[in-house]
C-alpha cells in the first residue's frame, strides 16, 4: 500500500516567514511523529501524536514550532518566523499497530531558510 | 545527553566483506531496537529490529546481535555490496508507541 507522504518535498523561504509542512501517514496508523535531521546530524525528535491523546511536544525546540493533526490522519508542522538554523530535513513517520509498532518514515521535506 | 551512542561514524568495506556497526545505550527501559538505512535524499527505511528477549536476529545478509547485560547491540552486514552504501542509524524505544532515540549514524561505503 501507499507509504507516508510529505509535501512539499523542498521548500525555500526567507528568514522571518512562516512555513507549513504536511504529512499524510499510512492509512490506519494511529501514531504520527515528526523528526528533524540537520546536515550531518542524527534524527531529532520533535512531536508525537497518538490517537486522541494530548500530543507529546517535548522535542519542539521553541514556541515558533507547532503541529496539529486533523481527524486523526493528516498532520501539519508549522514554523513561524523562520530562522536560518531551522534549515533541515523534516521527517514524518507513522506507526503500525501490533505486534511491534514499527515506525515508517516519509521522504521528508527539505527546508532551506535564506 | 545522547541516549544511544553509535560507532563508527564512517566505515569503508570491500565488496564481499563484513560491515559491523555498534551501538550502546544506558536506559534499561528501552525494549525495542531498530536499525534504519538511509540513502541520500530519501527518508530512513526500517531495515531490521530486535527486542531484548532474544540475542540475535537474522534477515538475509543482515544480523542484529544484542547483549542485554552490556547494553549494546550491533548490526552485521555479511557479503557487503556496493548497493549497501548508505547511512545506517540505530535507535531505541522505551514504550510501545513512544518516540525513537537515534544514534548519530554511520556512513557505510562498500568499494567494488
Amino acid at each position: 500500500g501507499a507509504g507516508v507522504s510529505q509535501s512539499p518535498s523542498n521548500k525555500v523561504t526567507e528568514k522571518g516567514k512562516d512555513v507549513e509542512l504536511r504529512c499524510d501517514p499510512i492509512s490506519g496508523h494511529t501514531a504520527l511523529y515528526w523528526y528533524r535531521q540537520s546536515l550531518g546530524q542524527g534524527l531529532e525528535f520533535l512531536i508525537y501524536f497518538q490517537g486522541n491523546s494530548a500530543p507529546d511536544k517535548s522535542g519542539l525546540p521553541s514556541d515558533r514550532f507547532s503541529a496539529e493533526r486533523t481527524g486523526g490522519s493528516v498532520s501539519t508542522l508549522t514554523i513561524q518566523r523562520t530562522q536560518q538554523e531551522d534549515s533541515a530535513v523534516y521527517l514524518c513517520a507513522s506507526s503500525s499497530d501490533r505486534p511491534y509498532y514499527e515506525q515508517y518514515f516519509g521522504p521528508g521535506t527539505r527546508l532551506t531558510v535564506t | 545527553q545522547q541516549q544511544v551512542k553509535q560507532s563508527p561514524q564512517s566505515l569503508i568495506v570491500q565488496k564481499g566483506g563484513i560491515s559491523i556497526i555498534n551501538c550502546a545505550y544506558e536506559n534499561t527501559a528501552f525494549d525495542y531496537f531498530p536499525w534504519y538505512q538511509q540513502f541520500p535524499g530519501k527518508g530512513p527505511a526500517l531495515l531490521i529490529a530486535i527486542r531484548p528477549d532474544v540475542s540475535e536476529k537474522k534477515e538475509g545478509r543482515f544480523t542484529i546481535s544484542f547483549n542485554k547485560s552490556a547494553k549494546q547491540f550491533s548490526l552485521h552486514i555479511m557479503d557487503s555490496q556496493p548497493g549497501d552504501s548508505a547511512t545506517y542509524f540505530c535507535a531505541a524505544r522505551g514504550s510501545t508507541l513512544g518516540r525513537l532515540y537515534f544514534g548519530r549514524g554511520t556512513q557505510l561505503t562498500v568499494w567494488p
